[in-house]
C-alpha cells in the first residue's frame, strides 16, 4: 500500500518556538508538497519540491522554510511559530507527469496549535 | 490569480437523496481533479477530467467538465452516510502542483 507518513498527528507549541514537521513517502515520487488547510480557505500551498535539494515557494511561504535532503523526506520548518500558524498541515507527493494530470497522495495531516 | 469557487459551502441531506456540487473558475482549467476528504484523513483523488464536455462516472458519482473548461460539477445519486466528507476541486497547474477550492462539506444523515 502506498503511503505518505507525517510524523506527528497533533502538536501544541508556544509562540516563538521552532517547529519541525516531517513527511516521508515510500512511492519514490519526485514531487513533494506542503499545504495548510483552514476552514473556508481550502488547501493553500506553502512550498513544494521537484527533486532532492530543490524547493519552490508556493502561494503562502512567509514564515516557513523547507528541507529536502533525501528523495523520500520533505520537512516543513517554522522558525518562530506564531498563533496565526495554528492550522492543519498536509503533506503530499506525486510522480512527475508531463501531461499535468498527476494524482496527489496525501498524509493524514498534522494539526498544529500555537499558544 | 485564478480563483476556484465551490458551492454550496455546506450541504446536509438525508440518505437516499440526490445532490450536486459545483466548482467554478474565472478562467480556463488545464485539467481539474475532485478529491474527497474524510474526517481525520488526507484528501483522496476521485477523478481527473481533462477534456471540455467530458463526463465520468464512478459508481453513484457523476463528474462533468464544462464545455468551456471553466466549471465542473459532481452529482451523487442516492447519497449514503459513507459519502459524508469534504469534497474539493483542484486545478492542476504546471509541474503537478494544485490549486484547491475551499470545498463543499457534505453530511448525509441516515
Amino acid at each position: 500500500d502506498v503511503k505518505v507518513t507525517q510524523s506527528s498527528r497533533y502538536l501544541v507549541k508556544r509562540t516563538g518556538e521552532k517547529v519541525f514537521l516531517e513527511c516521508v513517502q515510500d512511492m519514490d515520487h519526485e514531487n513533494m508538497f506542503w499545504y495548510r488547510q483552514d476552514p473556508g480557505l481550502g488547501l493553500r500551498l506553502i512550498y513544494f519540491s521537484y527533486d532532492v535539494k530543490m524547493k519552490e515557494k508556493g502561494d503562502i511561504p512567509e514564515g516557513y522554510s523547507v528541507s529536502r535532503e533525501k528523495k523520500e523526506r520533505f520537512s516543513l520548518i517554522l522558525e518562530s511559530a506564531s498563533t496565526n500558524q495554528t492550522s492543519m498541515y498536509l503533506c503530499a507527493s506525486s510522480t512527475r507527469d508531463r501531461k499535468n494530470t498527476g494524482e496527489l497522495f496525501f498524509g493524514e495531516g498534522s494539526r498544529l496549535t500555537v499558544l | 490569480t485564478q480563483l476556484l469557487e465551490q458551492s454550496p459551502q455546506f450541504l446536509s441531506i438525508q440518505e437516499g437523496e440526490n445532490l450536486t456540487v459545483y466548482c467554478n473558475s474565472s478562467s480556463v482549467f488545464s485539467s481539474l481533479q475532485w478529491y474527497r476528504q474524510e474526517p481525520g484523513e488526507g484528501p483522496v483523488l476521485l477523478v481527473t477530467v481533462v477534456t471540455g464536455g467530458e463526463v465520468k462516472k464512478l459508481k453513484r458519482l457523476t463528474f462533468q467538465f464544462g464545455d468551456a473548461r471553466k466549471d465542473s460539477s459532481l452529482h451523487i445519486t442516492a447519497a449514503q452516510p459513507g459519502d459524508t466528507g469534504l469534497y474539493l476541486c483542484a486545478e492542476v497547474r504546471n509541474n503537478n502542483d494544485m490549486r484547491f477550492g475551499a470545498g463543499t462539506r457534505l453530511t448525509v444523515k441516515p
